[in-house]
């Protein structure tokens, strides 16, 4: 069967550390791979969007990997400050480019 | 804000009523999805529109669900007797085309009593 598996357990750093969130998946082969941030109470926000032919995309603070042999995705924030601290969510693109597909995301805290 | 709108932010209502939920993609956007999510999951893909012709519906829409999205701009999720079981938050978003990141709205908390 499809998953998209993210670490369920909240992920507890100190300020000033790197992040590092992972998404796993099987019986997919997307095209792209989206990370979204997630407040309580409010819609996803996108962040970052990966091809299956990057390997690896920044923005800012922000890293992303894609192995697609692993079928794996690496999510990092460096430099992490509290307000970075949501629920990050993985989507694969399917279905054409037609939906996303979520994975069930991971709760980061940084701590001061 | 040109963002994604959603009304109502909060709808309570009594099991076996009808309700609506409209949605104002962003306005260069010709893709508009609907998505459902529960506490402690992602979200779940129900629907999307290509301008105003939807394309595709998930198995989780059941017959009680109607989707439209008249003229290519505002879509309405509609939900005829409601049960307990689709209390969610209801989330829309809109896309320039496929393959390309999606906007989400605030969404819309659903509670069915």
């Amino acid at each position: 069967s499809q998953k998209i598996e993210q670490n369920s357990e909240a992920l507890n750093i100190q300020e000033g550390k790197t992040a590092t969130l992972t998404c796993n998946y099987t019986n997919y082969s997307p095209a792209y791979l989206q990370w979204y941030r997630q407040d309580p109470g409010r819609g996803p926000v996108f962040l970052l969007l990966i091809r299956e032919n990057e390997k690896e995309k920044r923005k800012e603070r922000l890293k992303v990997t894609f192995d697609t042999t692993l079928k794996q995705s690496l999510f990092h924030i460096t430099a992490s400050q509290p307000a970075d601290s949501a629920t990050y969510l993985c989507a694969l693109l399917t279905g054409g480019g037609n939906k996303l597909t979520f994975g069930t995301g991971t709760q980061l805290k940084v701590e001061l | 804000d040109t963002g994604v709108s959603q009304n109502p932010r909060h709808k309570i209502t009594k099991r076996g009523q009808n309700v609506t939920f409209r949605c104002d993609p962003i306005s260069e956007h010709n893709r508009l999805y609907w998505y459902r999510q529960t506490l402690g999951q992602g979200p779940e893909f129900l629907t999307y529109f290509q301008n105003e012709a939807q394309l595709e519906k998930s198995r989780l829409l059941s017959d009680r669900f109607s989707a439209e999205r008249p003229k290519g701009s505002f879509s309405t999720l509609e939900i005829q007797r409601t049960e307990q079981g689709d209390s969610a938050m209801y989330l829309c978003a809109s896309s320039l085309g496929g393959f390309a990141e999606q906007y989400f709205g605030p969404g819309t908390r659903l509670t069915v009593t």
